[in-house]
């Protein structure tokens, strides 16, 4: 079995400053992880993903994130905010085992607040 | 590449009436779509998988006589809320995987607000 847990519902950082998210994951299997941001009334959009290789991925928008097996964490970090910033953020783990984009469970968000 | 649109965008329907909703991949064929369900600031939770020309699997927990899922083809795979009620009032995104050599990842739709007056 597989489950996400994001600590912290929301986050609010001033802009210019670092921006941390958490995310701790269990997985029976090696997993593929990710994170997602999705903006008001719209869909996700993929900042990053793990899938084995490297375990510092970087993303878009300034985003990256490590994979920490020991820790079983994923955890996302921006060194500077911006205001765009501003969304809700999604953590997801897949099972290793499926090659094709398999079944996703995320954790429950993070409301990122970027104060100005 | 790898867009995924959903139409419509917003529905509004009376209680017992029934609403479909599309999800097409623009730009790439996926064998595989699945459905979530997001309610105001919440998570997404996965409500079944679709696969292109077979049944579709259903989390523990959504009716599938109530949500029902079709997927004839590699770009286009549909859900019909049937006799909905105002608790199924929610915001439904679909994603889908490309077929083509990308590996673990899902590409989402904008999602659909349904609401249920």
């Amino acid at each position: 079995a597989q489950s996400v847990t994001q600590l912290g519902s929301h986050v609010s950082v001033s802009e210019g400053a670092l921006v941390l998210l958490r995310c701790n994951y269990s997985s029976s299997v090696p997993p593929y992880l990710f994170w997602y941001v999705q903006y008001p009334n719209q869909g996700l959009q993929l900042l990053l993903k793990y899938t084995s290789a490297a375990t510092l991925v970087k993303g878009i928008n300034g985003f990256e994130a490590e994979f920490k097996k020991s820790e079983t964490s994923f955890h996302l970090t921006k060194p500077s905010a911006h205001m765009s910033d501003a969304a809700e953020y999604f953590c997801a783990v897949s099972p290793m085992i499926y090659n094709q984009g398999g079944k996703l469970i995320f954790g429950q968000g993070t409301e990122l607040s970027v104060k100005p | 590449g790898a867009v995924v649109s959903q139409h419509p965008s917003w529905v509004i329907c009376k209680s017992g009436t029934s609403v479909k909703i599309e999800c097409r991949s623009l730009d790439f064929q996926a064998t595989t779509m699945f459905w979530y369900r997001q309610f105001p600031k919440q998570s997404l939770m996965l409500m079944a998988t679709s696969n292109e020309g077979s049944k579709a699997t259903y989390e523990q927990g959504v009716e599938k006589d109530k949500f029902l899922i079709n997927h004839a083809s590699l770009t286009l795979s549909t859900l019909t809320v049937t006799s909905a009620h105002p608790e199924d009032s929610s915001f439904y995104i679909c994603s889908a995987t490309d077929t083509s050599g990308r590996k673990s990842e899902q590409f989402f739709g904008p999602g659909t607000r349904l609401t249920v007056l």
